[in-house]
């Protein structure tokens, strides 16, 4: 069964700084995808950025990128130049593409960030 | 404009009674997804529907049933809620591939 975890409970950082989230996952499907998601605090949850399995090249939006390594089922969101209203709680989330479970998205439980002036 | 709707936004409700909540999206997306947040817990999938009448169970689908008689409209009934059942639910849908787009939730609260 697929898994997502999150280890990083909580991460405080000072503005314009550059922050990574860790991630890691498991699955047995060699195609997947992976999605990383903020929810803020209205609870308003906004997909950011996402990777497929496939591509070698780390995505990058806007001033969100991703540090995709597959051999160590890692897919780490780094945030540059941070700003107050970044602050919010991040989502890693996983969807297999071949397995009986298409289209099913799994997500770790989160990560809060602080970004304080 | 692309948007997930959820109704109602709020719900309050008493042990034992029926619970509906209602998703929509005008997008014609085949997917759609119901799960339920805790703290400390993530999002956890309840129910994933891949279109009209053709629905999947997802890790936690004990006490709810779906329905999905339209492509638009997706529903989670809680049959005789309970306290634990309390909750933030979230609709979501996504075509294919896509990143799921998720409403704005419904706080439940079961007393």
């Amino acid at each position: 069964a697929q898994k997502v975890t999150q280890t990083q409970t909580s991460i405080s950082v000072v503005e314009k700084t550059t922050v990574t989230m860790d991630c890691v996952y498991e699955t047995r499907d060699s195609s997947y995808f992976l999605f990383w998601y903020k929810q803020t605090a209205s609870g308003e949850i906004v997909f950011l950025i996402r990777q497929d399995s496939y591509k070698k090249e780390n995505a990058t939006v806007g001033h969100y990128s991703l540090n995709f390594q597959k051999p160590k089922s890692s897919i780490g969101l780094i945030i540059t130049a941070t700003q107050i209203e970044d602050s919010a709680v991040y989502f890693c989330a996983m969807r297999e593409d071949m397995s009986g479970s298409f289209n099913k998205l799994t997500f770790g439980a989160g990560t809060r960030l602080a970004v304080c002036p | 404009d692309m948007k997930v709707t959820q109704m109602p936004r709020y719900l309050i409700k008493r042990m034992g009674e029926n619970v509906l909540l209602e998703c929509g999206q005008d997008m014609s997306h085949e997917t759609m997804y119901w799960y339920r947040q805790d703290p400390g817990l993530g999002l956890q999938l309840i129910y994933i529907s891949y279109d009209v009448d053709s629905n999947s169970e997802g890790d936690i689908p004990k006490g709810y049933r779906v329905s999905r008689k339209k492509r638009e409209h997706f529903s989670l009934i809680l049959d005789s809620a309970k306290t634990n059942q309390t909750s933030v639910y979230f609709c979501a849908s996504s075509l294919a591939n896509q990143a799921p787009l998720f409403g704005e939730g419904t706080r439940l609260s079961v007393l």
